[in-house]
């Protein structure tokens, strides 16, 4: 089955510290996968997506995430946290094949925790 | 903003009750998708329109149904409620194409009592 894994429920870090929220998938072929990160009382917000081309990918407010084909990996990074951005954050995945949507395979998210 | 507007934000309902909740895509967008978030089951994908006419369906009930109107809104109906049913139901819209991010509104919360 297809799945989206986020190994850690919470993530605590401190503010200028660098953070990683870490994501796995379990897809065949070759899959698109997002960050999203949900505020509270807030809806979801698109940080940055990997289609192909460079494993390394730039997001919104200095997030950034590498895309490793052979770990499956598609851990989300910054290299120093600010209180701002603690937040609830998912990894999803577009699976291959399904070349009619962009329906998307959420993880169970990460509690993303910075501390001044 | 994100410019999908989802209506009502709260809706507290009896078990057995159908309501209806409302999406409004950003504007040019021709998708639009349905998600449930839910404690247990956490972000779950529900249904995608395509300009009026189904894309895909997920892990949907058959007492719930959707549509997508002309003027490219949509609805999610759900009816003989359950207390189950309790979640957050997001709408999400993008512009056309499966490599493109949707963009999500704030959310209906549904409290089935």
């Amino acid at each position: 089955a297809q799945s989206v894994a986020q190994p850690e429920d919470q993530v605590n870090v401190a503010e200028g510290n660098p953070l990683t929220v870490k994501c796995t998938y379990s897809v065949s072929g070759n899959p698109y996968l997002f960050w999203y990160v949900q505020y509270p009382n807030r809806g979801l917000q698109f940080l940055l997506k990997y289609i192909t081309g460079d494993n390394l990918v730039k997001g919104s407010y200095g997030f950034e995430a590498e895309f490793n084909k052979s770990q499956t990996s598609f851990h989300l990074k910054k290299p120093s946290a600010l209180v701002s951005d603690s937040a609830l954050y998912f990894c999803a995945v577009r699976p291959p094949g399904s070349s009619n949507t962009g329906k998307l395979i959420f993880g169970q998210g990460t509690t993303l925790q910075v501390k001044p | 903003d994100s410019g999908v507007t989802q209506t009502p934000k709260h809706l507290i309902t009896a078990t057995g009750q159908r309501v209806t909740l409302r999406c409004s895509p950003r504007s040019g967008d021709l998708s639009v998708y349905w998600y449930q978030q839910s404690l247990d089951q956490g972000l779950q994908f529900l249904i995608h329109y395509y300009n009026g006419e189904e894309r895909a369906k997920g892990n949907i009930l058959e007492r719930f149904s959707a549509q997508q109107f002309p003027d490219l809104h949509s609805e999610l109906n759900l009816s003989s409620l359950e207390l189950g049913d309790s979640a957050l139901y997001f709408c999400a819209s993008s512009v056309a194409g499966v490599v493109t991010e949707a963009f999500f509104g704030q959310g209906t919360r549904l409290t089935v009592v």
